[in-house]
């Protein structure tokens, strides 16, 4: 069974201070793994998908690298605006669930002023 | 706004009840995702239509159903409706059917059973 671990569950920081988020994944056929930034009240947004190991995609604060087993979004210099849930998923190749992501249960990230 | 439109933006039953909840994707999007969001399972991919056909399915009760119509809106059906089914329902659209394509989400609508 496809499993995505995230951690930590909750990370708080200063504005300004530089950290980051992992995405652990435990897939048969990695197709694409996408992070989402979830407000509160409001859907997912997208922020990015890496397709394979060594890729790396920037928006802004932030950053997203892929190994073969995990996912790490680098936020540098956060503001207080970056606070959200970001949440990480995966897509497969082919089965049933053939549109499918599976999510992890997110990171709760609140920078303080 | 990632446009995606879904309505309600809440709803509140009783228990035994059936609710409609409808979609409307991205305009040219032609898969439409539904998933659940509760807090001790997180989001829960549901079912995916694909140009009015069922694609992929996932742990979707069999009190529960969805279609998509020619202009490409969904609904999702739920019937007999429990306690445990309260939670944020999300719809989600991309371009075609690969699963290589970001999903564009909805903002959700808050199911509430009383």
């Amino acid at each position: 069974e496809d499993q995505v671990t995230q951690s930590p569950e909750a990370l708080r920081l200063q504005e300004g201070e530089s950290s980051s988020l992992n995405c652990s994944y435990t897939v048969s056929g990695l197709r694409g793994l996408f992070w989402y930034r979830q407000d509160p009240g409001k859907g997912p947004e997208f922020l990015f998908t890496l397709y394979s190991a060594g890729e790396e995609k920037e928006k802004e604060r932030l950053k997203a690298t892929l190994t073969k087993k995990e996912s790490f979004l680098h936020i540098t210099a956060p503001k207080p605006e970056d606070s959200a849930t970001y949440l990480c998923a995966v897509s497969v190749a082919g089965g049933t669930s053939y549109g499918k992501l599976t999510f992890g249960q997110g990171t709760i990230l609140t920078v303080h002023p | 706004d990632s446009g995606v439109t879904q309505t309600p933006k809440h709803l509140i039953t009783a228990t035994g009840q059936r609710v409609t909840l409808r979609c409307s994707p991205r305009s040219g999007d032609l898969s439409v995702y539904w998933y659940q969001q509760s807090l001790d399972q997180g989001l829960q991919f549901l079912i995916q239509y694909y140009n009015g056909e069922e694609r992929a399915k996932g742990n979707i009760l069999e009190r529960f159903s969805a279609q998509q119509f020619p202009d490409l809106h969904s609904e999702l059906n739920l019937s007999s409706l429990e306690l445990g089914d309260s939670a944020l329902y999300f719809c989600a659209s991309s371009p075609r059917d690969m699963v290589n394509q970001p999903q564009h989400f909805g903002d959700g609508t808050r199911l509430s059973i009383l």
